[in-house]
């Protein structure tokens, strides 16, 4: 599946390193999300943007800061992060919200 | 906050057997149902969508809906191993411009060979 892809799909990085992780969809779609998985438990919705106008923040720490600058492009900027921040964190995109959404492959994230 | 609650399991099947797995929803409007199956360390893919009451059929995968008791299953027909995953259930809430899927906690699914 091609049609929402992350960058990277690894990384590690220390507490005090600043990083950012890319989302992109060629589908077309107006809603982007970022989500959050940690170990055995569900996923967290974090942010969602609708038309590029950020919609939803799940009372997320300011030290994940995202970034819309377009429809197809979702970055999520991570500094000062904590080892319990170690997670699967995905992106996902839909036509508009509340229909189906489509995941992309997800970037395994581990603080130091 | 809308709720959507499933069984956490694990639900454990012998391959070639019925798995059923269920789904209960607190928004009396929701009107779009889904299913996604993730497998461990990656990420959800969509396996079914509903909109209706009754059945929908695709393959060996059966959505059921029934909007009054609020509730949607899904039944897999001759398990097979590969279908051991994680099963989310989504279900839109909301209205107005902010409608949202809201996820359940989902449930293991085991098909012992």
């Amino acid at each position: 599946e091609t049609g929402v892809t992350q960058t990277p799909r690894h990384l590690v990085m220390g507490m005090t390193n600043k990083k950012s992780l890319k989302c992109e969809q060629h589908l077309g779609h107006n809603a982007m999300y970022w989500y959050k998985q940690s170990a055995k438990k569900p996923l967290e919705l974090m942010f969602v943007y609708n038309f590029k106008e950020q919609t939803e923040n799940n009372s997320v720490p300011s030290r994940f800061s995202p970034e819309c600058p377009n429809s197809s492009h979702l970055f999520l900027h991570l500094h000062t992060l904590q080892p319990e921040d170690s997670a699967l964190y995905l992106c996902a995109s839909s036509q508009r919200t509340g229909v189906t959404q489509y995941f992309g492959p997800g970037t395994r994230l581990t603080v130091l | 906050q809308k709720e959507v609650e499933q069984n956490s399991g694990p639900l454990s099947v012998p391959e070639g057997a019925i798995a059923s797995l269920n789904c209960t929803y607190s928004d009396r409007g929701s009107q779009s149902f889904f299913w996604y199956r993730q497998y461990s360390g990656k990420s959800p893919e969509l396996i079914m969508s509903i909109y209706s009451n009754g059945d929908k059929e695709d393959g060996r995968f059966t959505a059921q809906l029934n909007k009054a008791s609020q509730y949607v299953s899904l039944l897999i027909r001759d398990s097979q191993p590969s279908d051991s995953a994680t099963y989310l259930c989504a279900v839109e809430s909301g209205q107005g411009g902010s409608e949202k899927l809201v996820f359940g906690k989902g449930t293991k699914l085991t098909v012992n060979p």
